[in-house]
């Protein structure tokens, strides 16, 4: 069974670089079907995409969020990472990783992780 | 502002049938599949159909999924109070960018 796990620290200061890991377990990263990606929840907030990565390495970001976002694999890990650049309070959500079928749907979710932004 | 829109929430009794419905437009529902997802309180969402109508293994048949244009509707029949989440469609748009509608709080009264 695929399970996804968020890790990385809860609190970022204003200005920072956010930084997530999301580690792969039960299949492998590599799998040729499947993009994996991030969304998150601001508090009491809908969804909202981040951005997505293939194993190979090929990445498709939010337009609105393309400027201060890095998304990188490392299939050795099983894991790809986010960095979030300049972040600011309006960046503390729930950051949740998925596996993606293109452009189709986005199973299963992780558990997710809250980062707030806070000096 | 979502770029799909969904009703704030909707309610009803035990056993009844309920529908939520998601608008859009043809740069997103119009061309492309839509899928739901299920977010139980204080949990990550869950897939519950994909491709406008398909459901997940394991999904009871009580979840159905339709779309005409540019709406999808979700519908959920013999509700329970386990039922009782906030439900988001999600598609793919033309400006190369995943959208997902505003949620729907659904309350078993």
């Amino acid at each position: 069974q695929l399970q996804l796990q968020e890790s990385g620290p809860g609190l970022v200061k204003p200005s920072e670089t956010l930084s997530l890991t999301c580690t792969v377990s039960g299949g492998s990263i590599s799998s040729s079907s499947y993009y994996w990606g991030w969304i998150r929840q601001p508090p009491g907030k809908g969804l909202e995409w981040i951005g997505s990565i293939y194993y190979s390495g090929s990445t498709y970001y939010n337009p609105s969020l393309k400027s201060r976002v890095t998304i990188s694999v490392d299939t050795s890990k099983n894991q790809f990472s986010l960095k979030l650049s300049s972040v600011t309070a309006a960046d503390t959500a729930v950051y949740y990783c998925a596996r993606e079928q293109f452009p189709n749907w986005f199973d299963p979710w992780g558990q997710g992780t809250l980062v707030t932004v806070s000096s | 502002q979502s770029v799909l829109t969904q009703p704030p929430s909707v309610s009803a009794a035990p056993g009844q049938k309920v529908t939520i419905s998601c608008s859009g437009s043809s740069s997103n529902i119009g061309n492309n599949y839509v899928s739901w997802y299920q977010q139980l309180p204080g949990t990550a969402p869950k897939l519950l159909i994909y491709e406008n109508n398909k459901r997940p293994s394991g999904i009871p048949d009580r979840f159905s999924g339709s779309k005409s244009g540019t709406s999808a509707t979700l519908g959920i029949t013999g509700l329970q109070t386990g039922d009782e989440a906030d439900y988001y469609c999600g598609t793919w748009d033309s400006s190369l960018n995943w959208v997902f509608g505003g949620g729907t709080k659904l309350t078993v009264l």
